[in-house]
């Protein structure tokens, strides 16, 4: 199975600031990640699809990056609404996996 | 709108069986590939389960295969995970999720599992 590890696991920060998060994959996997949203007793919810197709509605300010096996998501201008825990998933083929997770917190 | 509506969680002894619904509303369920995802409590995303649009192919996390066994129905616009050989390790939210390519553009809420003794 393909291995995604993300990193950090957590980060605090403040309102506005700038914030990347790393997805390493164990193997090449093309273009073919995902990032979600989960914010806590929620499910997930689509942010960015193809490595950087970002979802209709979501704002301007995520973008994501990355081939082969290095992806990053990053939030321009860090908002309150935007305090989440952030997963890539791989969908180059199965069993579908997810990365361990990024929790954002408030600084 | 596009709706996904879990069911059927519930608290179950090691070794019961359960079976889990997900109803799906505001798009042409059987056009689309369906998953089951989970999440241990305080634990990241598992994805579980896959079946294709028809029925014609299902996939399975190595953690439940031979244990878990995914189904639709198409007429009824429905979704199913049958569980068994239930394991304390199986405690979890229980969420479906509509296909993209092999990635999730729309979840249900939920529905808790619950395996103890």
């Amino acid at each position: 199975a393909i291995q995604l590890t993300q990193s950090p696991s957590s980060l605090s920060a403040s309102v506005g600031d700038r914030v990347t998060i790393f997805c390493r994959a164990s193997q090449d996997i093309r273009s073919e990640l995902a990032w979600y949203q989960q914010k806590p007793g929620m499910a997930p919810n689509l942010l960015i699809s193809d490595a950087s197709t970002l979802e209709g509605g979501v704002p301007s300010r995520f973008s994501g990056s990355g081939s082969g096996t290095d992806f990053s998501l990053t939030i321009s201008s860090l908002q309150p609404e935007d305090f989440a825990t952030y997963y890539c998933q791989q969908f180059d083929n199965f069993p579908l996996t997810f990365g361990g997770g990024t929790k954002v917190e408030i600084k | 709108q596009v709706q996904l509506v879990e069911s059927g969680g519930g608290v179950v002894h090691p070794g019961g069986s359960l079976t889990l619904s997900c109803a799906a509303s505001g798009f042409t369920f059987g056009y689309y590939a369906m998953h089951w995802v989970r999440q241990a409590p305080g634990k990241g995303l598992e994805w579980v389960a896959f079946m294709r649009f028809d029925g014609s192919d299902r996939k399975y996390a190595d953690s439940v295969k031979g244990r878990f066994t995914i189904s639709r129905d198409n007429s009824k616009n429905t979704l199913y995970l049958q569980l068994s050989g239930l394991r304390v390790e199986d405690t979890a939210v229980y969420y479906c999720a509509k296909d993209r390519h092999w990635h999730f553009d729309v979840w249900g809420r939920g529905t808790p599992v619950t395996v103890s003794s």
